[in-house]
């Protein structure tokens, strides 16, 4: 089992839909979670943190589940330039390292 | 500041050549590290830094080997080229100093093929 594993997807919504993406992981000593965009396999760029306490930014909601391990990002009012692949990370401090999961495709059509 | 530099963002290499891949960044951050992505999949972790003089291997280390000899330079050396080592390489770096907590800054990746 990988250690982090997202919605294999890929997600096809029209403009202006709510789309939910989860990610899961295995590892209980995991600490920090974020949400990366990466278009076109350019380099992935932060999008969000995620807190344990849930955290906004725009149009832009991500979860932490760290009971049931899980990650959620939430995206209300799909933009055509929302359209990337969703990368779902996890650090361990002690580790030094961070894992990624294999991505979800979102394509927003007009 | 420039960030993670990269260099070179593409080269052609034949079976059985030797290339160093370059990473540097100027935030004085602890943690380096490099990642390979194949299409369609995700990063995969090559080898990682969390200090001067300190390396250890991630989820894919063979064939490469990197060294740590400054806070500044994390280089990626492919000792013998295959074409399976085609790919799309991404260097990165973060802080310690929120214990984990700190994102990844990634350079502009280097576009490798292997003939």
């Amino acid at each position: 089992r990988k250690e982090v594993e997202q919605d294999p997807g890929p997600f096809n919504v029209p403009e202006g839909a709510t789309v939910a993406f989860n990610c899961t992981y295995s590892n209980s000593a995991s600490q920090s979670f974020f949400w990366y965009r990466q278009d076109c396999r350019k380099e992935p760029k932060l999008l969000m943190s995620v807190y344990s306490s849930g955290n906004e930014d725009g149009r832009f909601t991500a979860q932490l589940n760290r009971a049931s391990q899980y990650i959620s990002l939430l995206i209300r009012d799909s933009k055509l330039s929302d359209s990337a692949t969703y990368l779902c990370v996890v650090n361990r401090f002690s580790a030094g390292k961070s894992t990624f999961g294999d991505g979800t495709t979102l394509t927003v059509k007009p | 500041n420039a960030g993670v530099t990269q260099t070179p963002k593409f080269q052609v290499l034949k079976t059985g050549q030797s290339m160093t891949l370059q990473c540097a960044q100027d935030m004085n951050h602890e943690y380096m590290s490099w990642y390979r992505q194949d299409p369609g999949m995700g990063l995969r972790l090559i080898h990682y830094s969390v200090g001067a003089g300190i390396t250890d291997q991630g989820e894919v280390p063979n064939g490469y080997n990197v060294s740590r000899s400054t806070t500044e330079d994390f280089p990626l050396r492919l000792l013998s080229a295959a074409p399976s080592q085609t790919s799309v390489y991404f260097c990165a770096s973060s802080s310690s100093r929120d214990r984990g907590g700190s994102p990844l800054h990634f350079g502009n990746g280097t576009r490798l093929t292997v003939t």
